[in-house]
């Protein structure tokens, strides 16, 4: 069974560039997350899916980041424009029950 | 609010010996805790949880923790440790019924030839 994957694993851009950040989960599970880590930080919950709707986007930093989840499947996170501070790795989770298996993450760097 | 806490960002252990790599935990009411280990250039993989019953869970890699409600501790344990455990441990609690865990920040075990 194929895990989470996400892609990229990395991307560089310039502060006010737009970057999207795609999430896919393992087959058939309907919850979907999205965390942040930076560096040297903790891993900090960005929003949780139930299939296509938003459970839980409180963790959300600011109206430059939007998810979506088209038809409850894949994922993509955008932000835009990109700031100094969005720099980190971003990892996507799925679930169908109260264990969450992570995809590799991807790391982002704002130059 | 709940938190957890890794007091140590680095532990190091020779190879064979047993390794501790603490977590300590805030939450109201009653907690699930994780624990999730990171190789590098890899996603976090689950290594094991506790819900309910026995104190005692064991998870995979033979990694095992113990949960302590009067301390509010979880701390992953091996009784003899190998090189290739070298990674990022994270400890993660989340109350029961939530689907949202809080992750401390991290420990680096290291583990000497």
């Amino acid at each position: 069974e194929a895990g989470v994957t996400q892609f990229p694993s990395h991307s560089v851009i310039e502060k006010g560039q737009t970057v999207t950040l795609r999430c896919d989960p393992i087959s058939g599970h309907d919850n979907l997350y999205w965390y942040r880590r930076v560096m040297g930080k903790e891993i900090k919950f960005l929003l949780h899916f139930v299939k296509e709707s938003k459970q839980d986007e409180s963790g959300m930093p600011n109206n430059r980041f939007l998810a979506e989840r088209t038809g409850g499947t894949y994922s993509t996170l955008k932000v835009q424009p990109a700031e100094l501070e969005d720099s980190g790795v971003y990892f996507c989770a799925s679930s169908q029950g109260n264990t969450q298996y992570f995809g590799p993450g991807t790391r982002l760097t704002v130059l | 609010a709940q938190s957890v806490a890794q007091p140590e960002d680095q532990v190091n252990v020779a190879e064979g010996n047993p390794l501790t790599v603490k977590c300590t935990y805030s939450v109201s009411g009653n907690p699930y805790l994780f624990w999730y280990v990171q190789y590098p250039n890899r996603g976090l993989q689950f290594l094991l949880k506790y819900i309910t019953g026995d104190n005692l869970v064991k998870g995979s890699y033979g990694f095992e923790a113990e949960f302590n409600k009067s301390q509010t501790s979880f701390h992953l344990k091996k009784p003899s440790a190998l090189v290739s455990d070298s990674a990022l441990y994270f400890c993660a609690v989340s109350k029961v019924g939530s689907y949202i865990p809080t992750f401390g920040r991290g420990t680096s075990l290291i583990v000497h030839p």
